[in-house]
């Protein structure tokens, strides 16, 4: 099994809908965040959570909220989705004992 | 203001040879990481190489190798004897902060290599 898994990989929803997109982790990370990719860019961070009670927006959190359900998982919801928050999005987690970062396999999100 | 820049949208080089991917960066901590991040078609981010403010040598691993240039703010990235499998989009990436903060990272926009055969 993966580190970090995201479900699901690829979503296709209809712009006004709800939609949740999850990550868990095996990693035994306190530190989890949600990144965003437009087709060509590099990725900006929508929230951020260091531990189970913080969370934290990040440079693009407008039409994003996230839950920090336990140390392992971390959604993030669209509430009403919108046809430009189609992009590829991840979730990754860090330790401050190391330098690493952990990435999931991404969610290709399309809104039509 | 942008913390990292990646000046070079794309890029081609030939099968087999060196080839280098620019990143320059803006933070006014003393204490910060680089990172290189390689995504294929595929889309998964792969990472590469790390490089710490403090480092006092470029970091290498395999076929990469980043030329820190701390004065000048800038941790391009070197791929030698470029393979077929190296094509893909190579995102330069900078944690603010010390490692133990595992402060969140910022990218840039990124650089697609192309291998040509």
């Amino acid at each position: 099994d993966a580190d970090v898994t995201q479900t699901p990989r690829n979503r296709i929803t209809k712009t006004g809908k709800r939609i949740m997109l999850e990550c868990s982790q095996t990693k035994g990370h306190d530190r989890m965040y949600w990144y965003r990719q437009d087709p060509g860019l590099g990725l900006r961070l929508i929230y951020y959570s260091f531990d189970v009670k913080d969370i934290n927006k990040g440079e693009i959190s407008d039409g994003y909220s996230v839950s920090r359900q336990a140390q392992a998982k971390f959604s993030l919801s669209l509430e009403s989705a919108i046809p430009n928050q189609t992009a590829l999005y991840f979730c990754a987690t860090s330790d401050p004992g190391n330098y690493g970062y952990t990435f999931g396999s991404g969610t290709r999100l399309t809104v039509v | 203001a942008q913390k990292i820049t990646q000046t070079q949208p794309g890029m081609f080089v030939q099968e087999k040879e060196a080839v280098t991917l620019d990143c320059t960066y803006d933070t006014s901590d003393p204490s910060y990481g680089l990172f290189w991040y390689k995504q294929p078609s595929s889309g998964e981010m792969i990472f590469l190489i790390y490089q710490g403010s403090y480092d006092q040598q470029n970091a290498t691993e395999g076929r990469y190798s980043l030329n820190f240039q701390k004065a000048r703010k800038s941790a391009n990235l070197v791929i030698s004897a470029s393979q077929l499998g190296d094509s893909a989009m190579y995102f330069c990436a900078m944690r603010d902060g010390p490692h133990n903060a595992g402060n969140m990272l910022t990218f840039g926009g990124g650089t697609r290599l192309m291998v040509k055969p």
